[in-house]
């Protein structure tokens, strides 16, 4: 299995309170994504790394910023989180090239905000 | 818009028998495809992946069949077996994009009945 990690694994917060998930990795990988699961929808990724300090959007990323500060961690935050909001959010990293590659997942993090 | 579709939500079988599972996709520029299994609060696992140079790919129970011209993929796992039941979700991107992004669908239910 890859490893990967997520953290927290179920948080409950209140509408307008900040809030951060931490993904990390072991593998070295270069690539690493967040997505978020919603019924009838299926996953939906929201940023995206290539690399330390490089990000970029996804489909769904208006509310949600991230940072990447060394390999191992991308940190998903929530400036001010709403109902909306209310999710399973899930990390992923793939390998060297980004492309051509499956992806592998984390145990997700269910976060509901009230 | 939707890019990728899974227009079943569940799909029932019976152990021993074929699981058809279907997916359709609308962006041209898709050439690299991919099928998730998930069981309930874990991440996604990958299960099997097809290049749109080829339309068929086979790994032991599990095969995948790309039509191009009609824009559809499907997963047969053939023989089902009652671990099977799962949601499964298929995933396309532009591989030649290097960015390692995924575009997933809404997801199929499968439950395979001893």
């Amino acid at each position: 299995d890859a490893g990967i990690t997520q953290s927290p694994r179920h948080k409950v917060t209140e509408t307008g309170t900040p809030v951060t998930l931490r993904c990390h990795q072991t593998e070295n990988h270069r690539y690493m994504y967040w997505y978020r699961q919603d019924p009838g929808h299926g996953l939906r990724l929201i940023h995206y790394s290539y690399g330390v300090k490089d990000t970029d959007k996804g489909e769904v990323s208006d509310g949600y910023s991230v940072s990447r500060s060394k390999t191992e961690d991308f940190l998903l935050t929530l400036e001010s989180a709403t109902s909306s909001q209310t999710s399973v959010y899930f990390c992923a990293i793939t390998g060297t090239s980004g492309s051509y590659n499956e992806q592998f997942f984390g145990p997700g993090t269910r976060l509901t905000v009230l | 818009d939707q890019q990728v579709k899974q227009n079943s939500p569940s799909l029932s079988v019976q152990e021993g028998r074929i699981s058809i599972l279907n997916c359709d996709y609308t962006n041209s520029m898709f050439d690299y495809f991919l099928w998730y299994k998930k069981y309930p609060a874990e991440g996604p696992t990958f299960l099997i992946s097809i290049s749109s140079i080829k339309d068929k790919n086979e790994d032991g129970r599990f095969t995948v069949f790309l039509n191009k011209s009609a824009k559809h993929l499907s997963l047969h796992i053939v023989p089902s077996q009652p671990g099977d039941s799962a949601v499964y979700f298929c995933a396309a991107s532009e591989g030649s994009s290097n960015t390692g992004k995924l575009i997933f669908g809404q997801g199929t239910t499968l439950q395979v009945k001893p």
